[in-house]
């Protein structure tokens, strides 16, 4: 079946930039997401990437997209220590089919 | 703005218990989903209902049963649960378009 590979732990101080990376292996994926997860939580989505573009921004967030090299990133700028989180990367491929998670990328911000 | 909500919260069971848990939505999106959160393991699907009346196996259906009650309810039962069944269960649902998820906050079942 098709996959979704993250690292698994990233750390970054408080005010850097964070990046989290993440391959998948569906070439005809249509929407990739990216959701955060904060402790005891459900996960949220926090932005998505339609497959025919290069780079998404919303405040803070900064998506990455390479179809060619099937590489999806996430860039956080100015990490505050509420980024804190474990971010789970998804992408969906054709028709409705569900979505394939990433194992998912716990982020430590240190003040 | 409920968006979904699952019952319960918590659950202790003992081994070879039966339960129910429940997943309502009150955004009249047509495609629910189970998923069982393990550590190291990320977002396993267990089942999935891509509209009221269908329902579809996932990853790891074994040991689950589904009912799509109507659109607004999706139901996981554990006929027989077993220690390996020890989880953190989300439901969600998504729209059409995009297909984002909206999650519940999840239900933390321990067996015992």
């Amino acid at each position: 079946g098709e996959d979704v590979e993250q690292s698994l732990f990233l750390s970054v101080r408080e005010g850097d930039s964070s990046v989290i990376n993440c391959t998948y292996t569906d070439s005809s994926s249509t929407y990739l997401y990216w959701y955060k997860q904060e402790p005891g939580a459900g996960l949220q989505l926090l932005t998505y990437i339609f497959s025919n573009m290069d780079m998404k921004q919303d405040q803070r967030l900064t998506v990455l997209l390479n179809k060619k090299d099937k590489h999806l990133s996430l860039r956080i700028a100015d990490t505050q220590t509420g980024d804190s989180a474990i971010y789970f990367c998804a992408e969906r491929g054709s028709g409705n089919t569900p979505l394939v998670f990433g194992k998912g990328t716990r982020l430590s911000v240190i003040a | 703005n409920a968006g979904v909500t699952q019952t319960p919260k918590f659950q202790v069971l003992k081994t070879g218990q039966s339960m129910t848990l429940q997943c309502a939505q009150d955004m009249n999106h047509n495609s629910m989903y189970w998923y069982r959160q393990d550590p190291g393991m990320g977002l396993r699907l267990i089942y999935y209902s891509a509209s009221e009346g269908t329902t579809d196996k996932g990853e790891v259906p074994n040991g689950y049963n589904v009912s799509r009650l109507n659109k607004r309810e999706f139901s996981l039962r554990l006929e027989s649960a077993a220690p390996s069944q020890t989880s953190v269960y989300f439901c969600a649902s998504s729209e059409q378009g995009t297909g984002g998820y909206t999650f519940g906050s999840g239900t933390r079942l321990t067996v015992v």
